[in-house]
């Protein structure tokens, strides 16, 4: 049974500052891993997606690795700003169903 | 706009009352999905459609039900069955089921009084 975790469940730094989120997932037979991001009583945004067959992914300030023999995911956040203060969420897709098993979330605060 | 509309965005429900949520997509995706969100449990699966006319049980169907009479909708009816309904309710979609980006919806919010 695929189980999902993130370290930490909170992050709180300084603006401008690189900082990397964590996620880990049991069973390395995923066809994928996706990033999201939620605000406060607000729906998931999708931020990136990594095939299985991918090591990494990157959109503007956002890097995402994949590394499926050690059963883990980073999502690294450059020159962070306050307005990515939010939950970010890590889910595997495993097996053909296209279901999603989510981790606990990591709320991330970035201080102006 | 192409996207996921959930209504709505808040609902309140009586014991012993069905309700239904809403989901509709213009994306033209064959999967849809229903998860709620507790709060410190993360999201998890009620049902999931991968195509019109067919539907399966997640992980937590009980007290649920479901229908997929058009692409586009996927509503999401809590029974009086379901004992703890107080959630967030989030639906999703994608192209397909396999290794596709999945969408979300902006939510509903249901509480019992």
């Amino acid at each position: 049974k695929q189980e999902v975790t993130q370290i930490p469940a909170a992050l709180s730094v300084p603006e401008g500052e690189n900082l990397v989120l964590n996620c880990s997932f049991t069973d390395s037979a995923i066809y994928n891993l996706q990033w999201f991001r939620q605000d406060p009583g607000k729906g998931l945004t999708s931020l990136l997606l990594i095939q299985s067959s991918q090591r990494e992914q990157t959109s503007g300030r956002l890097n995402a690795s994949l590394d499926k023999s050690s059963g883990r995911s980073t999502l690294y956040i450059a020159a962070s700003q306050p307005g990515d203060s939010a939950t970010y969420l890590c889910a595997a897709r495993s097996g053909n169903t296209g279901k999603l098993i989510f981790g606990q979330g990591t709320t991330l605060q970035v201080k102006p | 706009d192409g996207g996921i509309t959930q209504s709505p965005k808040y609902l309140f429900r009586k014991e012993g009352q069905n309700v239904t949520l809403s989901c509709e997509q213009n994306l033209n995706h064959d999967a849809m999905y229903w998860y709620r969100q507790d709060p410190g449990q993360g999201l998890r699966l009620i049902y999931y459609s991968q195509i019109v006319n067919d539907f399966q049980k997640g992980d937590i169907a009980e007290g649920y039900s479901v229908s997929r009479e058009k692409k586009e909708s996927f509503p999401l009816t809590v029974t009086s069955a379901q004992k703890n309904p107080t959630a967030f309710y989030l639906c999703a979609s994608s192209i397909g089921a396999g290794g596709t980006e999945a969408f979300f919806g902006q939510g509903t919010r249901l509480t019992v009084v």
